[in-house]
Formats: structure tokens, sequence, C-alpha cells
């Protein structure tokens, strides 16, 4: 049972681009949700994360929106970079410190 | 700090072979786990530790040991390689007891890609 599921797989987006990545949950246990940031050969970062009471969280170009009445979250990447080319993967966490990984986007941003 | 480590970056077994997968940090987290990242599948917890001498299987724990005898270290074994465990394997830590706001963020080392032939 994957109990975060994350779409689309991969986008492709120009420079200056809105790069859009779309989660739904279905455990309802969980009360934090993280976006994790991951660049080639390297390991995944934590990169911003929101609590299920919150509508919206926003760190530089980074904003979470959360809509905890469908189960779904969202992270937008504003002004996209191509530095920001990397694997992105939402997640969730409940009461023990077990992270459930969506299955990941990879992001190109082309210059 | 050096943060999470992961030794060796590399490694090729042959079926059948056995290795143990080395993990340390100095952070003086409580909490450490090992991951799997294959291709399309995400990362999935293969065990996970919340102090030494505990340990508990995660989602996908068959062909893997474990065992935590000190804080710093959280060795992952597999005993009998198969090519189904081919993976990137990534170990992470945190603390524990997080605040009203938010669960204490999870360090990822730089994983180990391993290839079972």
């Amino acid at each position: 049972q994957q109990q975060v599921k994350q779409s689309p797989q991969s986008l492709i987006v120009q420079k200056g681009g809105i790069s859009i990545i779309n989660c739904a949950y279905e455990n309802t246990a969980f009360d934090y949700f993280p976006w994790y940031q991951q660049f080639p050969g390297k390991g995944p970062a934590l990169l911003i994360a929101i609590r299920p009471d919150v509508s919206e969280k926003k760190e530089g170009r980074f904003t979470i929106s959360f809509n905890k009445s469908a189960k779904q979250f969202s992270l937008h990447i504003m002004d996209s970079q191509p530095g920001d080319s990397a694997t992105y993967f939402c997640a969730g966490i409940g009461g023990s410190e077990k992270l459930v990984f969506g299955k990941g986007m990879k992001l190109t941003v082309n210059p | 700090n050096a943060g999470v480590t992961q030794t060796p970056k590399f490694q090729v077994l042959k079926t059948g072979q056995s290795m143990t997968l080395q993990c340390a940090q100095d952070m003086n987290h409580e909490y450490m786990s090992w991951y799997r990242q294959d291709p399309g599948m995400g990362l999935r917890l293969i065990h996970y530790s919340v102090g030494a001498g505990i340990t508990d299987q995660g989602e996908v724990p068959n062909g893997y040991n474990v065992s935590r005898s000190t804080t710093e270290d959280f060795p992952l074994r597999l005993l009998s390689a198969a090519p189904s465990q081919t993976s990137v394997y990534f170990c992470a830590s945190s603390r524990i007891g997080g605040t009203d706001f938010h669960h204490n963020e999870q360090f990822f080392g730089p994983g180990t890609r391993l290839t079972v032939l």
C-alpha cells in the first residue's frame, strides 16, 4: 500500500518558469510533511516542511500548499533555475520518526 | 562534524556472498535508519533504531539484518546477497522528540551503490 502518492514522475521546465509537484497521502496519522531534494550521486536533504494545520508555507522560491480535507499537498518552485534540477520527494511522518516517501519526481530546468 | 558517513561508496557482490554496509553519525542522534532507493520506487525503509540495543523492521526488511551496539554506528548486513538487492542504500539519522511544531530533520549519508551479480 503506497501511503504517499506523488505526481508527475518527471517534469521539464524552462528557466524562470514555475515547477509544481503534487502529492496525496492516505495515512491520517501523518502530522508532518517534509520535502526532500536529491542531487545526482548525493543523499536526500530536507528542503522545506509543513504541518497539516497550516495551509501554506513559503521559504524563498519554494512554497508548500496544503489541503487537509483533500489530503493533498504540493510544492511550487517559482522562477525555476537550472540549479534546481534534482529529484524531489514528498514524504509523510507520524508519531514515530519513520518517513514514508513518495516515489519521487525528476525535475529538469533548461537554461 | 562529519554528519552521516557511509562506507563503501560502491560494492559489487556475487549472489550468495555476505557483506556489511557501514553507517556512522557524529551528531549524537538517537534515531537511525536504512533505506534502499530503486528507480521509480522512491526510498523504502529497511530497518530502523531508536537507540542503542533497539532495532525494528521497516517496510522491506527481508534479507537484511541490523544491530545497534553504540549510538554512533548502525551497520546493515546482507547475509546472502541476491540480485534483487541491487540498489542504492542510504543511512539516515535524527534526534527523537521534536517540538509540537515539527519533527526533527533526518540527515542522510551519501549512499552506497550495491550491485549483486
